[in-house]
C-alpha cells in the first residue's frame, strides 16, 4: 500500500526557512521521482518542483532561487528547504508521487501540511 | 507557462444528476489533460489523465474529454460522493500547471 505523509513546523517567521519531509512507504525512491506541491489557502494548486528517481531535481521557476528537494533513499524520505518565506508562502503543502511521460502526472499524495507564514 | 482556466468555479447539482465541467489552456496542450478530486481529510485523486484514460479505480459515471485547448470532465448519475473540489492540471509541458478549481456542491 503506498503512502505518503509530509511532516513540519506549522507556523515559520517571516524571512526564515521552511523545512519539511515527505515520508514514503510502498514505494521506492530509487525508481520513483515525488513532487512537492502546495496550495494557498481557498486557491489552486501550484507545482513547486519534483526530485527524479535518478536523484535529479527541477523547480518551478517562480520559486527556483528559494527553493531546494533532496532525499534520503535509505529513510524513505524527500525533504523541502524553501528560504525567505513571505506570508504569500501560506499554504497547504502536499508530496505526491510524480508518475506517466514527463513525470508531470501525481497519482498518489499526502494528505497534506499546513504551514502559516506569521510573525 | 500554461495558464488552464476552469468554468464553473462553483456547480450545484443533486444526486442522480449529470454535470460537466470546463477548462481552457491558453495554449495547444494535445490530449495531455488530467482531472483531480479533492476532498477535505483526504489525499487528492486522479480520476483521468491524457484528456480521457480513466485512472485505475475510478468509476465508469466519470468521462473526459477534448483536445487542443478545450477539454470537459462529465459525471453521469451523480453519487453522494462526488461532491467536492475537482481541479484540472495540463500534463503536456514543463511546469505542470492547474486550474483554480471547482467546487460541486449538493443542491
Amino acid at each position: 500500500q503506498v503512502q505518503l505523509k509530509e511532516s513540519g513546523p506549522g507556523l515559520v517567521q517571516p524571512s526564515q526557512t521552511l523545512s519539511l519531509t515527505c515520508t514514503v512507504s510502498g514505494l521506492s525512491l530509487t525508481s520513483n521521482s515525488v513532487s512537492w506541491i502546495r496550495q494557498p489557502p481557498g486557491k489552486g494548486l501550484e507545482w513547486m518542483g519534483v526530485i527524479w528517481s535518478n536523484g535529479g531535481t527541477d523547480y518551478n521557476s517562480a520559486i527556483k532561487s528559494r527553493l531546494s528537494i533532496s532525499r534520503d533513499t535509505s529513510k524513505s524520505q524527500v525533504f523541502l528547504k524553501m528560504n525567505s518565506l513571505q506570508t504569500e508562502d501560506t499554504a497547504m503543502y502536499f508530496c505526491a508521487r510524480s508518475w506517466g511521460y514527463g513525470g508531470f502526472l501525481f497519482d498518489y499524495w499526502g494528505q497534506g501540511v499546513m504551514v502559516t507564514v506569521s510573525s | 507557462d500554461v495558464q488552464m482556466t476552469q468554468s464553473p468555479s462553483n456547480l450545484a447539482a443533486s444526486p442522480g444528476e449529470s454535470v460537466s465541467i470546463n477548462c481552457k489552456a491558453s495554449k495547444s496542450i494535445s490530449k495531455y489533460l488530467a482531472w483531480y478530486q479533492q476532498k477535505p481529510g483526504k489525499a487528492n485523486k486522479l480520476l483521468i489523465y491524457s484528456g480521457s484514460t480513466l485512472q485505475s479505480g475510478t468509476p465508469s459515471r466519470f468521462s473526459g474529454s477534448g483536445s487542443g485547448t478545450d477539454f470537459t470532465l462529465t459525471i453521469r448519475n451523480l453519487e453522494p460522493e462526488d461532491f467536492g473540489l475537482y481541479y484540472c492540471q495540463q500534463h503536456n509541458e514543463y511546469p505542470p500547471t492547474f486550474g483554480a478549481g471547482t467546487k460541486l456542491e449538493l443542491k
